[in-house]
């Protein structure tokens, strides 16, 4: 069983338009992250969270919101899609401290048309 | 900032032979330093992961010894498997919040 859960796998969206990315874990972790993949710039990371609070933040634009509903939850909303924003999005989990273990869901994969 | 810098694009080796994927970093600290795997239309997956003792990690066949004096933590194989192909991932942990990635190198292993 999946123990990192993201929905949906594939996602296809126009211009301008707003979607949310899903991302639950089921191991027990205290940090949760979002990491984007793209031919430009593989596994890029954009966000980290702990126990629902913000970490650190890569990412530039205000665009991409994420969002901790639960503390094994961290969505990730994008706003004003552009076809730039084309990648695969990878939801990833650990344990918060050094040199830990990061393990990473299967990905959302969004095309922005 | 930190920055991990790896063999990029792609190597090709033919099954048997033994595999060598650099990977160089730069640290204010004494990072961490783990190498990934992504097999094809996969998740990246820990391979192996340097330990504070200076111990060679070894996984799957594959080791990387971190040597601080070169910064560095290349990857390893004595002989290489069809099913080695992947995109392999070096990256450094300074602090408890994130991973910095290199670009990944991409593994071809033929027959």
């Amino acid at each position: 069983d999946p123990k990192i859960i993201q929905k949906p796998k594939y996602l296809v969206a126009v211009t301008g338009s707003e979607k949310i990315l899903i991302c639950e874990q089921y191991l027990g972790h205290n940090a949760m992250y979002w990491y984007r993949q793209s031919a430009k710039k593989p596994l890029e990371f954009m966000f980290s969270y702990s126990y629902q609070k913000l970490m650190d933040n890569q990412t530039a634009s205000s665009r991409f919101q994420p969002q901790s509903s639960k503390k094994n939850h961290l969505d990730l909303q994008i706003t004003a899609l552009k076809p730039d924003d084309s990648a695969t999005y990878f939801c990833a989990s650990s344990q918060l401290g050094v040199a830990e273990t990061l393990y990473f869901g299967s990905g959302t994969r969004l095309t922005v048309l | 900032g930190d920055s991990v810098t790896q063999t990029e694009g792609l190597v090709t080796l033919t099954e048997g032979l033994p595999v060598m994927l650099n990977c160089t970093y730069q640290s204010t600290y004494s990072p961490f330093l783990f190498w990934y795997v992504q097999h094809l239309n996969e998740a990246p997956k820990l391979l192996l992961k340097s330990f504070t003792d200076n111990k060679r990690p070894e996984h799957q066949g594959f080791h990387a010894t971190l040597h601080k004096s070169s910064s560095s933590f290349h990857l390893q194989k004595s002989s290489a498997q069809l099913s080695d192909s992947a995109l392999y991932y070096c990256a450094l942990s300074e602090g408890a919040d994130r991973l910095t990635f290199g670009k990944g190198t991409q593994l071809i292993i033929q027959p």
